[in-house]
């Protein structure tokens, strides 16, 4: 079945200090893996993808691996900031239609 | 250019009511999804349409929920006989094309709550 499991829940972080999400997913099909910060009450926002042909991806403060064999993908964000606070969702793209399936998301404190 | 919108933003029903939401994707965008995102999850999905198209519709709860994009603009998500357990946020997100890798653009949502 199509399923996407992440972890944890919650996460409190220093200001400063890094984050990780990790996140494994079900259905060997999946070749995208975007990762979305959603605000309260607010849309859900891209920050960072990657392809299935890629192990890592970096853009300044985040990062994405990837590791295809394991079906584990992990999110990085190095520096915190209070800024950062927010829910974080993975999601692997489903073929044909390409549909997200979503985790059930990370809410990350960055304390000050 | 202007993201994708959906109106209204909050809709309070009461139950056995039936209720339309709208999505407004960005212009020219092929793809439409619409999921359902119940409070303090993931969002799930429910349908897809590639402009007019309804190819997958496997996330539907259930016959009460029916969706439409007739032009292969404008979406509109009807729940008829609405339940309590159709709470949740509704959102709606386009894409630029029909292939992998390709992002997908979430409106705002539309929270409706079931009294």
């Amino acid at each position: 079945g199509e399923n996407v499991e992440q972890h944890p829940s919650t996460l409190s972080v220093q200001e400063g200090d890094s984050a990780v999400i990790k996140c494994t997913y079900s259905d060997s099909a999946s070749n995208y893996f975007p990762w979305y910060k959603q605000e309260l009450g607010k849309r859900p926002q891209l920050i960072i993808d990657i392809r299935s042909n890629v192990g890592e991806k970096k853009d300044q403060r985040i990062a994405v691996t990837l590791n295809k064999t394991a079906k584990h993908f992990s999110l990085h964000i190095t520096e915190t900031q209070p800024e950062d606070s927010a829910v974080y969702f993975c999601a692997a793209s489903i073929p044909p239609a390409y549909k997200y399936i979503f985790g059930t998301g990370t809410r990350l404190k960055v304390l000050a | 250019g202007a993201g994708v919108s959906q109106s209204p933003r909050y809709k309070v029903a009461k139950r056995g009511q039936d209720v339309a939401l709208r999505c407004d994707p960005i212009s020219g965008h092929v793809s439409l999804f619409w999921y359902q995102q119940a409070l303090g999850q993931g969002p799930e999905f429910l349908t897809y349409f590639q402009n007019e198209a309804q190819l997958d519709k496997s996330g539907l709860p259930s016959d009460r929920f029916f969706a439409e994009r007739p032009e292969g603009s404008v979406s509109t998500l009807k729940i008829q006989r609405t339940q309590q357990e159709d709470s949740a946020v509704y959102l709606c997100a386009s894409s630029s094309l029909t292939r992998a890798y390709n992002e997908q653009f979430f409106g705002p949502g539309t929270r409706l709550t079931v009294l």
